[in-house]
């Protein structure tokens, strides 16, 4: 399965860009770069994801880089509530058509006053 | 419909008991999956449905370990003669069949063997 190594933790302002980078260098041409969050006690939380292209929803931008060894996540007005744990994860494709995340440890992100 | 849900909440069991998890997912996903995440680190896979078949098992799937969907609808994780070792948070997740959407997780039960 390819990994990912993303830093242990990031503090960010309350409404400054919050920019977490992820490395996967031993990424497959087809596998996607997911990116979730998890809040204490709670479920992850799907953000974004995305192949080869950059990609912008409602909550999040991903940057692919053309190589695919590595992206970075942004939130662009980071809140106190997106205090979180930040995975960042390569898809990996199981038997049958469904796909398996593999999380790593994640990146701590602390959003401050 | 709200997301995916999971019960019980919490769990506390003697060791040597057996414990039964059950989820329902979102009505139209057809993908059921069962993590783990112990204490500090990422949610582990453990299985996946499609519908009502189980195709593919981790290998941190113990023989102590079963998971049965059996209407294809919700799901049940039990763990038999549990270890102290098994206390973690035991999450849910569901998907369509078709896209690259990303799963939608459940809030977890979390068990504690003493």
């Amino acid at each position: 399965d390819a990994k990912t190594t993303q830093p242990t933790s990031m503090d960010c302002a309350e409404g400054r860009a919050a920019n977490l980078p992820c490395n996967h260098s031993t990424i497959s041409g087809n596998e996607y770069v997911y990116w979730y969050r998890q809040i204490h006690s709670q479920g992850p939380q799907y953000i974004i994801h995305g192949l080869k292209n950059n990609e912008t929803n409602e909550m999040a931008s991903l940057i692919i880089t053309e190589d695919r060894k590595s992206s970075t996540l942004i939130l662009p007005h980071a809140t106190l509530r997106d205090t979180a744990v930040y995975y960042c994860i390569v898809r990996v494709p199981l038997t049958g058509g469904g796909n398996k995340l593999t999380f790593g440890t994640g990146t701590q992100l602390k959003v401050e006053l | 419909d709200t997301g995916v849900s999971q019960n019980p909440r919490h769990k506390i069991t003697k060791r040597g008991q057996n414990v039964t998890f059950r989820c329902d997912p979102i009505s139209e996903h057809n993908r059921l999956y069962w993590y783990r995440q112990t204490l500090g680190q990422g949610p582990e896979f453990l299985t996946y449905f499609q519908n009502e078949a189980q195709l593919e098992k981790s290998r941190l799937l113990s023989d102590r370990f079963s998971a049965e969907r059996p209407k294809g609808s919700f799901s049940t994780l039990e763990i038999q003669r549990t270890e102290q070792g098994d206390s973690a948070m035991y999450l849910c997740a569901s998907s369509f069949l078709q896209g690259t959407a990303g799963y939608t997780f459940g809030s977890g039960t979390r068990l504690t063997v003493v």
